[in-house]
């Protein structure tokens, strides 16, 4: 079946620390990756994408690379900032199956 | 340009009530798909909606029900509420085409007493 591991939070930073943020994916076939972000008390923002193997999601200084060969899409940004403050969920949507399967997200907060 | 609008924002009920969530899906698209995400949780697969038919479904019981209008919007009814219910309800929607990302909504929170 198809499924997402996050690693676990909450993550705490200092301002313009490096983060990574650890997902990985069990799915058939070739899914389409994605990083949602998640601000309190609104609905999910898509952050980035990737839609197959050595692709590069970027957006807003954050990074993944799909990596088939690890079955992981691990979230980086070099510098973080205050306002990066949010939940983070990392998702896979199956071709055919048309809906997304989710981690169970991970708290980030960043500190000045 | 609007993107998915969802309504209330926030519902209180008590166990046993029904209850109807509505979202108006992103101007130009034509699916909608609903989420449950509990407290500290990741959004839950409920269903699909794409010409007013219902095309997946999560593992949700039948309690859950919905429906999709032809200008595209959608509503969820959930019967014979439960504490369990309680969660943020989270409207998707996209272009029934592979790879689209969904586009999410704000949310109704509801709360079951």
């Amino acid at each position: 079946g198809n499924s997402v591991t996050q690693m676990e939070g909450p993550v705490t930073l200092s301002e313009e620390a490096f983060l990574t943020i650890n997902c990985t994916y069990t799915a058939t076939g070739y899914p389409s990756l994605f990083w949602y972000v998640q601000y309190p008390g609104e609905g999910l923002q898509l952050l980035l994408k990737a839609t197959k193997a050595d692709d590069k999601g970027s957006n807003k200084g954050f990074e993944a690379t799909y990596r088939k060969e690890t079955t992981s899409f691990h979230l980086e940004k070099g510098s973080v900032q205050v306002s990066d403050s949010a939940v983070y969920f990392c998702a896979l949507f199956q071709t055919g199956a048309n809906n997304l399967f989710f981690g169970t997200g991970t708290r980030l907060t960043v500190i000045p | 340009d609007a993107g998915v609008t969802q309504s209330p924002t926030h519902l209180i009920k008590t166990r046993g009530q029904q209850v109807t969530l509505r979202c108006s899906p992103k101007s130009g698209h034509d699916t909608v798909s609903w989420y449950q995400q509990a407290l500290g949780q990741g959004p839950q697969f409920i269903f699909q909606y794409y010409e007013e038919e219902e095309r997946q479904r999560g593992n949700f019981p039948d309690r859950f029900s919905g429906h999709q209008f032809p200008n595209y919007s959608s509503e969820l009814n959930v019967n014979a509420l439960l504490l369990g219910d309680s969660a943020l309800y989270l409207c998707a929607s996209s272009l029934m085409e592979e790879d689209q990302p969904q586009h999410f909504g704000d949310g109704t929170r509801l709360s079951i007493l």
